[in-house]
Order: C-alpha cells, then sequence, then structure tokens
C-alpha cells in the first residue's frame, strides 16, 4: 500500500520550455503533498509543500513563479517548471502522506534534462 | 532549529562485513526519526523508522535504535551485501502539530565490494 506514482521519470527539453511533472497517490488519498530537488551527490532540498485545496508553501529561495504547483486533487499534484533553463537540471522527487502529520511515502524522482 | 548529522561517505565495505552509519539529531520535543534508502537512480524508500526513545526500527537485516540520552540514531547491518549499495539518508520529523516536514541528513553512500 501506499503507492506513489511519478511521470514522467526523465525528461529532456530545450531551454525556454515548460516542463510539468505528476504526481499521483495510487491508492490513498493525500491531503499532504512535497516537492523536492535532489542535485547530484547531495541530499533532498525541500522546495515546496502543497495541501489540497490550497495554495503550495514554498521555502525560502524557491521561485514560486517558475516552479509552479498544483494540487487540484487528493490524488494528483503537479510541478511545472517554466521557461526552464539548463540551471534547472536537477532530480525532482514529490512524496504524499495521508494527512499532515502521517508519514510521507515518496516516487520514484524525475530526472529533468534540459539542453 | 532541529538538524540531522550523519557520517561522511563514501563507506566501502566488502561483503558479509557488519555496517555502521551514524546519524545524531538536534530537535526540541520529541521526534520521529527514519532511515530512508536511495538505490542508483530511483527515489527514496522507506527502510525503517522509530518513533519514541527505545523504539528500535528494523527491515530487511537493517536496525536503528532512537536513542534520546545520545541524540542518535546509527544504522546497524550484521552481515552487508552487495545488493545493499546505496545511499542512505537519515531523517527527522518534528511534533504531530506540524506538517511533518522532514529533515534531512547529507545522505551517506555506502559502497559493498563482492
Amino acid at each position: 500500500g501506499a503507492v506513489v506514482s511519478q511521470h514522467p521519470s526523465w525528461v529532456i527539453c530545450k531551454s525556454g520550455t515548460s516542463v510539468k511533472i505528476e504526481c499521483r497517490s495510487l491508492d490513498f488519498q493525500a491531503t499532504t503533498m512535497f516537492w523536492y530537488r535532489q542535485f547530484p551527490k547531495q541530499s533532498l532540498m525541500l522546495m515546496a509543500t502543497s495541501n489540497e485545496g490550497s495554495k503550495a508553501t514554498y521555502e525560502q529561495g524557491v521561485e514560486k513563479d517558475k516552479f509552479l504547483i498544483n494540487h487540484a486533487s487528493l490524488t494528483l499534484s503537479t510541478l511545472t517548471v517554466t521557461s526552464a533553463h539548463p540551471e534547472d537540471s536537477s532530480f525532482y522527487i514529490c512524496s504524499a502522506s495521508m494527512y499532515s502529520n502521517q508519514p510521507q511515502h515518496f516516487g520514484d524522482g524525475t530526472r529533468l534534462s534540459i539542453l | 532549529g532541529n538538524s540531522v548529522t550523519q557520517m561522511e561517505g563514501p563507506v566501502t565495505l566488502s561483503e558479509e562485513a557488519f555496517l555502521t552509519i551514524n546519524c545524531t539529531y538536534t530537535a526540541t520535543g520529541y521526534p520521529s526519526l527514519f532511515w530512508y534508502v536511495q538505490y542508483p537512480g530511483e527515489g527514496l524508500q522507506l527502510l525503517l523508522k522509530a518513533t519514541k526513545a527505545d523504539d528500535k526500527g528494523s527491515n530487511k537485516g537493517f536496525e536503528a535504535t532512537y536513542r534520546k540520552e545520545t541524540t542518535s540514531f546509527h544504522l546497524e547491518k550484521g552481515s552487508v551485501q552487495v545488493s545493499d549499495s546505496a545511499v542512505y539518508f537519515c531523517a527527522l520529523s518534528g511534533p504531530a502539530d506540524s506538517n511533518y516536514q522532514l529533515i534531512w541528513g547529507a545522505g551517506t553512500k555506502l559502497i559493498i565490494k563482492p
């Protein structure tokens, strides 16, 4: 149980395009979803926390206009990297929890490469 | 604020060796403690957890005991296998009224040689 699916697993695109990453909770309803970014050989950096039906809460230093997060349903959250540039290339990981005080379950991550 | 400190890697061991990866934490109140594992090119999987002092989390031969007196949660395994090669992250989360945000250690890369 508690499966989180992230799609796509790998995407390569040209600089200036926008990329959407989906995070779905397959067998539970996720009140809260988290988006992380991981640079090579480094730990996870929390980008934002989203609660279903509310605006996402972004961590300090994360541009909300650059990284658009939508959590419109209890099973789906999306992260859109707008006008992506090579410095946005990274491994993005989402996680979901049933309630805000419950453990997080992680997706397999999306490797984003911007040429 | 809350923080997690892990031993630096990489840790390189031979198959069947004993493993210890140290993790210490700083936190207010009574956090929950976790070990996550990340295999190459994949996301994170919860390996084990402990929610109160003296609890022992265990899974797949790995163990960690929540030691409040030493603020530690060291990961151990008696006999490692090549398939255990991965990056291991220690993490903590705050009290139940928080948003269950995880505070992460830097990760320790484990390399097991046959």
